[in-house]
């Protein structure tokens, strides 16, 4: 079945590093995503991963790909309080529609 | 700022009503796609339009339903609101089924049912 997991919440202290991390279960999926979600906001692509690839770098994110253990992580360099916000994982099932698959989201709350 | 808006923003039915919400697309965008986020949770797939037809549904009721207009822009129908119909409800755009991986989120309609 289709099942995506995240831990609930994580707590860093500005200017450190922030990994969460995601497990999945779709071998087949061809894309694997992070978005963002404010309180009271929509969702904000923050980046994609092709599954052919291990690593992906934007900017302060970093994206590792284990397709082995179906384990995806996203990881924020220097964060800031306007990180705080709610990240989901989430994959991608192709039936007959392209349909994301999301997890629960973690909260991540950066102290000053 | 992704290029899908989303209306209305927030709205309130009681039970047993019908609801529409409305979606435009990402300029050039072919594909509609609709979600539902309960609060504290994730999004849940509701369907998919591609030129103009419904391509794919999650495990949703026949009272949810939807069009896709000639310009890609697209409706999402609830009948017969029930309490746990309460979310906020998102649409996202994409270019074709295959999509190239880039999907973009409207800010939602949160809608309450009492």
């Amino acid at each position: 079945g289709e099942d995506v997991e995240q831990s609930l919440f994580l707590s860093v202290r500005e200017g450190d590093s922030s990994v969460i991390n995601c497990t999945y279960t779709d071998s087949s999926s061809t894309y694997l995503y992070w978005y963002k979600q404010e309180p009271g906001a929509g969702l904000q692509l923050l980046t994609y991963i092709f599954s052919n690839m291990d690593m992906k770098q934007d900017q302060r994110l970093t994206v590792l790909l284990n397709k082995k253990d179906k384990h995806l992580s996203l990881r924020i360099a220097d964060t800031q309080t306007g990180d705080s916000a709610i990240y989901f994982c989430a994959e991608a099932a192709m039936d007959s529609s392209y349909k994301l698959i999301f997890g629960s989201g973690t909260r991540l709350l950066v102290r000053p | 700022e992704t290029g899908v808006t989303q209306s209305p923003t927030h709205l309130i039915k009681t039970r047993g009503q019908q609801v529409t919400l409305r979606c435009s697309s990402q300029s050039g965008h072919n594909t509609v796609s609709w979600y539902q986020q309960a609060l504290g949770q994730g999004p849940q797939f509701i369907f998919q339009y591609y030129r103009e037809e419904e391509n794919g549904r999650g495990n949703f009721p026949p009272r949810f339903s939807g069009l896709q207009f000639p310009n890609y822009s697209s409706e999402l129908n609830v009948n017969a609101l029930e309490l746990d119909d309460s979310a906020l409800y998102l649409c996202a755009s994409s270019l074709g089924q295959t999509n190239t991986g880039e999907l973009f989120f409207g800010e939602g309609s949160r809608l309450t049912v009492l």
